[in-house]
Parts: structure tokens; C-alpha cells; sequence
């Protein structure tokens, strides 16, 4: 199986700043054949299913703030929050589709206010 | 709107089995595989298998093979997933969430499974 490691564990960041959040898979996500990086981001809030924010690694899901952006390509991938709000205290989480039917997730990474 | 409204919290005794169901609504039924995903308490999301409901193929994360079935019942609109020979390790939220294209786009409410002496 693919196995999906984020980094840090947890990060606290001031209202304003810039959040980073790291997602590193054991193999490629890269379709040779679409050039399309099978991996997505997820927010999780308490009590709460997770809510799709990326995918195709840097593809914005609609309605999903512009401060939220993906980037990164075959094992190494970005989440950035380019100004942090209240509201994105959350953990958060990668996912991999590129095994077929096979999917994974890293271990998630909370953000805290600082 | 598409809405997956699943079972209501179950207590199990270890070594137990027990069976979850996510109704689907919305959209048409067989169109859309479905997933499966737990999370313990104060833990990450863990995939656990998909379902396609046309035809009743599944696929089970490799930790859960043999422990775990998916079926449907295409007539309600309704997946199960079955877990069996419970253990403490096994007490968590579980989740069915339904895949248009490549991404988990709905989710159901989430099932408490608790796994208790």
C-alpha cells in the first residue's frame, strides 16, 4: 500500500501567517499518462466528516477559499494557507486515489492558533 | 441532494460482530461506488474498503481483510458494512462517504462503534 506521511504532526501559526503542511507518499501519485497527480486535501473540524479542499494535488474544490492552495508533484506535496482565520483551525489530511481502489491517507496534521 | 444517512451508535461486546448501514438519497444508487472510513477517537481518518453498488464488487484495505464484508441492497438504496470478531481497537466513528469522480464528496453522518466488556 501507498503510505502517506504529513509534516509536522501539529503546527501553531498567528492569525495573518502563512500555514505549510507537507504530505510525502512512498511512491509516485503521478499518472504517466495524464500527468495528473492522484492526491488530495482534506479539513477536518470537530464532530465533523472531513470536507474535500484540493485535488489533482492543486485543483481548488468550489466554494473553497482562495487562501487554501496545493502544490507539489510524484511524492512531495503542499497544502499552504496563505492567511490564517479562525475558522481553519481543523486537521488536516492527505489522500491518495492513485492506487486503483486501494486508497490511503496521511496521519493529519493539526493547526492551531498561536 | 445527495444525502447518506447512516445507522444509529452500537455497543458490542469484543468478539462480537456488527453492521452498519448507509442509505443513499439523491442521486441514482448503482451510479457511484462507495467507501468506507473509520476513525478512532482522537485519531486520523483510516480507509477501510469501497463498494461499487451496481454490481457488488469490493475491495477491503489489506488490515481488514477477512474481518470485513460491504454488500448492498440495491432495492433500498442501502450498503452495510460488517465487521466482525470486534476488539477495543475497533471503538470508532465509522463513515460511509460516496465518490462522483476521484474525491470523497459525500459523506454520511458517521456511526459510533463502541467495543465494550
Amino acid at each position: 500500500d501507498i503510505v502517506l506521511t504529513q509534516s509536522p504532526d501539529s503546527l501553531a501559526v498567528s492569525l495573518g501567517e502563512r500555514a505549510t503542511i507537507n504530505c510525502k507518499s512512498s511512491q509516485s501519485v503521478l499518472y504517466s499518462s495524464n500527468y495528473k497527480n492522484y492526491l488530495a486535501w482534506y479539513q477536518q473540524k470537530p464532530g465533523q466528516p472531513p470536507k474535500l479542499l484540493i485535488y489533482w494535488a492543486s485543483t481548488r474544490e468550489s466554494g473553497v477559499p482562495d487562501r487554501f492552495s496545493g502544490s507539489g508533484s510524484g511524492t512531495d506535496f503542499t497544502l499552504t494557507i496563505s492567511s490564517l482565520q479562525a475558522e481553519d483551525v481543523a486537521v488536516y489530511y492527505c489522500q491518495q486515489y492513485f492506487s486503483t481502489h486501494t486508497w490511503t491517507f496521511g496521519q493529519g496534521t493539526k493547526v492551531e492558533i498561536k | 441532494q445527495v444525502q447518506l444517512v447512516q445507522s444509529g451508535a452500537d455497543v458490542k461486546k469484543p468478539g462480537a460482530s456488527v453492521k452498519v448501514s448507509c442509505k443513499a438519497s439523491g442521486y441514482t444508487f448503482t451510479r457511484h461506488y462507495i467507501h468506507w472510513v473509520r476513525q478512532a477517537p482522537g485519531q486520523g481518518l483510516e480507509w477501510m474498503g469501497i463498494i461499487n453498488p451496481s454490481d457488488g464488487y469490493t475491495s477491503y484495505a489489506q488490515k481488514f481483510q477477512g474481518r470485513v464484508t460491504m454488500t448492498r441492497d440495491t432495492s433500498t438504496s442501502t450498503v452495510y458494512m460488517e465487521l466482525r470478531s470486534l476488539r477495543s481497537e475497533d471503538t470508532a466513528v465509522y463513515y460511509c462517504s460516496m465518490v462522483q469522480g476521484v474525491t470523497f464528496d459525500y459523506w454520511g453522518q458517521g456511526t459510533l462503534v463502541t467495543v465494550s466488556s
